[in-house]
């Protein structure tokens, strides 16, 4: 059965203070790495794809990367508004539906 | 356009009750998707439509929960004899194609009482 594993599910930084969220996946033939980000009680925003292992993609002071197993969003000296919840969903060459996993909850103290 | 737009942005309604929410996607995108989330977890897939066609379902879609799109335009999802654990967060997601970015409507925040 196709996973999607996220982690930590939740992490408190300092502003300033550079960290990685996880998105370990199972999935076969995949096709496509999202990342989103959520605001509470909104849906979630489109941030990025990666389709290939080595592929690197940047916006802002995020950067996400991708391996044969797992992706990571890596945050450079991140501000509070950095604050949300990240998730990372995955497709498959077979299909057209977003396999998510469970999110991280990202706070950033100021 | 001003991306995906779903209504009612709330919806409370007693148990046994049926309801409706309708998603508007960008116009220019022939897939959209339903999603159903719940508090600290990811979105789940329901369905999905390539035009007015739906092309796949989740076994999570009960037959008490029926979807449309007629004429490839706007979506409606009707759930019937809401039950309490119907509770969530209802998404609905658009995309130009298969393996692209899917953009969200702000979603419909379903409470069954």
């Amino acid at each position: 059965e196709d996973q999607v594993t996220q982690s930590p599910e939740a992490l408190r930084l300092q502003e300033g203070e550079s960290s990685s969220l996880n998105c370990s996946y199972t999935v076969s033939g995949l096709r496509g790495l999202f990342w989103y980000r959520q605001d509470p009680g909104k849906g979630p925003e489109f941030l990025f794809t990666l389709y290939s292992a080595g592929e690197e993609k940047e916006k802002e002071r995020l950067k996400a990367t991708l391996t044969k197993k797992e992706s990571f969003l890596h945050i450079t000296a991140p501000k509070p508004e950095d604050s949300a919840t990240y998730l990372c969903a995955a497709t498959k060459a077979s299909g057209s539906r977003l396999t998510f996993g469970e999110g991280t909850q990202l706070t950033v103290n100021p | 356009d001003t991306g995906v737009s779903q209504n009612p942005r709330h919806k409370i309604t007693k148990r046994g009750q049926n309801v409706t929410f309708r998603c508007d996607p960008i116009s220019e995108h022939n897939r959209l998707y339903w999603y159903r989330q719940t508090l600290g977890q990811g979105p789940e897939f329901l369905t999905y439509f390539q035009n007015e066609a739906q092309l796949e379902k989740s076994r999570l879609l009960s037959d008490r929960f029926s979807a449309e799109r007629p004429k490839g335009s706007f979506s409606t999802l009707e759930i019937q004899r809401t039950e309490q654990g119907d509770s969530a967060m209802y998404l609905c997601a658009s995309s130009y194609g298969p393996n692209t970015e899917a953009f969200f409507g702000q979603g419909t925040r379903l409470t069954v009482v």
